[in-house]
């Protein structure tokens, strides 16, 4: 069993839509979570970065964290075509660790 | 202000020749990683730079692998005898100071194939 999956996708929705976007995880020493936007042929852009439980929004971007469940989310509110892109999850153990370990990422199409 | 930059973005070679990949860290940054990304899979970490030393090597997939960092800046990533499974994008990424919670910023990655 993989350290962190990810539901590949492809995801496609309509523009305007409410996107969410999942991981879970196998390690309970996991505290902080991230997640990076990837387009095609670029390097990943960090989006959200959270520590511990619970949830953080930017924008029109929420993170949650459910450390009991070991299920973290991503949701997109009034998704836009600009948003279509590789959504990768990562996260990392104590602040004593430096290695992020990352999903396989979730490819999403926003359809204008 | 700039971000992290590596050269070149694509890099085509024979098999068996050797490549060098470059990065160039976000300013001030201590910490480097270099990753490799295969198509439809995840980030695979291959080594840590804290300023010049590398006190993670562990992720470098063979002996034919090597990297260094000089001056607390610039990174080399040198593949000898490249085969095709050496075919993928190789991603560099800086963080202020190594640690969990210092986010990792990433650069467009060098694109590698092998033929």
């Amino acid at each position: 069993q993989k350290e962190v999956e990810q539901d590949p996708g492809p995801l496609s929705v309509p523009e305007g839509a409410i996107v969410s976007l999942n991981c879970t995880y196998s390690n309970s020493a996991f505290q902080y979570f991230m997640w990076y936007r990837q387009y095609s042929r670029k390097g990943p852009e960090l989006l959200m970065y959270t520590y511990s439980s619970g949830n953080k929004e930017d924008g029109r971007f929420t993170a949650q964290v459910d450390k009991s469940s070991k299920y973290i989310s991503l949701f997109i509110r009034d998704s836009q075509p600009s948003d279509s892109a590789t959504y990768l999850c990562a996260m990392s153990a104590t602040s004593g660790t430096y290695k992020y370990i990352f999903g396989t990422g979730t490819r999403l199409k926003v359809l204008a | 202000g700039a971000g992290v930059s590596q050269s070149p973005s694509n890099k085509v070679t024979e098999k068996g020749k050797d490549v060098e990949l470059r990065c160039d860290p976000i300013s001030g940054h201590t910490a480097l990683y270099w990753y490799r990304q295969r198509l439809g899979q995840g980030l695979e970490f291959l080594i840590y730079f804290q300023g010049n030393s590398a006190p993670d090597k562990s992720g470098l997939p063979s002996d034919r692998f090597s990297a260094e960092r000089t001056g607390e800046s610039v990174s080399t990533l040198t593949i000898q005898r490249t085969q095709q499974e050496d075919s993928a994008v190789y991603l560099c990424a800086s963080s202020p100071r190594g640690g969990s919670n210092q986010p990792q910023h990433f650069g467009d990655g060098t694109r590698l194939s092998i033929l």
